[in-house]
């Protein structure tokens, strides 16, 4: 059973500063790692996602991979409390079978 | 942009009813998912489809049906309502992860 974890928060954050939000996942041949936002009551959307080790950025927002250690990270810069969301973690093995989610982190970001 | 459309927002049923979930996606995608999400829980697939009257099992199928006649098309049936199955409902079609409808919010009573 692939896992994908997360702490589930709040997460909270002052206006300016960085978020950094994180995830652990079990699958050790998993492919591809995504970053969704939900605002309440949303469905998700697509943020970032990455499939290589390292970084990779995108305006304010940056993802990280590490193979080795099986964890992803997703930093937000200049946190606005636009970005207050619940912010969910996805792992693909590469299949056509889709993706395991964590329960996501809920990020409030404070004026 | 790819467009996923669930056909209700909201949505209460009884006890015991056939209850029909519809979603339809304009991009002549092939690949097609449905969730449900609750709280404490997350996201965890129902039933997904990669092709026309094709489907395959997701984490917890039990309670739930589909049906894939064209394309565009992912119905998700319910065969006899129980409580349990209240839930928000979300379709998905596949790119580069998934577009999401906008959800259905089912009530058991």
């Amino acid at each position: 059973q692939k896992e994908v974890e997360q702490n589930s928060g709040p997460l909270s954050v002052p206006e300016g500063a960085i978020a950094s939000l994180n995830c652990t996942y079990s699958d050790r041949g998993s492919q591809s790692f995504f970053w969704y936002r939900q605002y309440s009551g949303k469905s998700p959307e697509l943020i970032m996602f990455i499939y290589s080790n390292g970084d990779k950025e995108d305006g304010r927002f940056t993802a990280q991979l590490n193979k080795a250690s099986q964890y992803v990270s997703l930093l937000i810069r200049d946190s606005q409390p636009s970005d207050s969301a619940t912010y969910l973690c996805a792992v693909s093995g590469g299949g056509a079978d889709g993706l395991t989610f964590g329960k996501g982190t809920h990020l409030i970001i404070q004026p | 942009d790819v467009k996923v459309t669930q056909s209700s927002r909201y949505l209460v049923k009884r006890t015991g009813e056939k209850v029909f979930l519809e979603c339809v996606q304009d991009m002549d995608h092939e690949n097609m998912f449905w969730y449900r999400q609750d709280p404490g829980l997350g996201l965890r697939l129902i039933y997904f489809s990669y092709d026309v009257k094709m489907k395959e099992k997701g984490d917890i199928p039990e309670g739930y049906s589909v049906s894939r006649e064209k394309k565009e098309r992912f119905s998700l049936i319910l065969e006899s309502a129980s409580t349990n199955q209240t839930s928000m409902y979300l379709c998905a079609t596949w790119t580069v992860g998934y577009t999401f409808g906008s959800g259905t919010r089912l009530t058991v009573v």
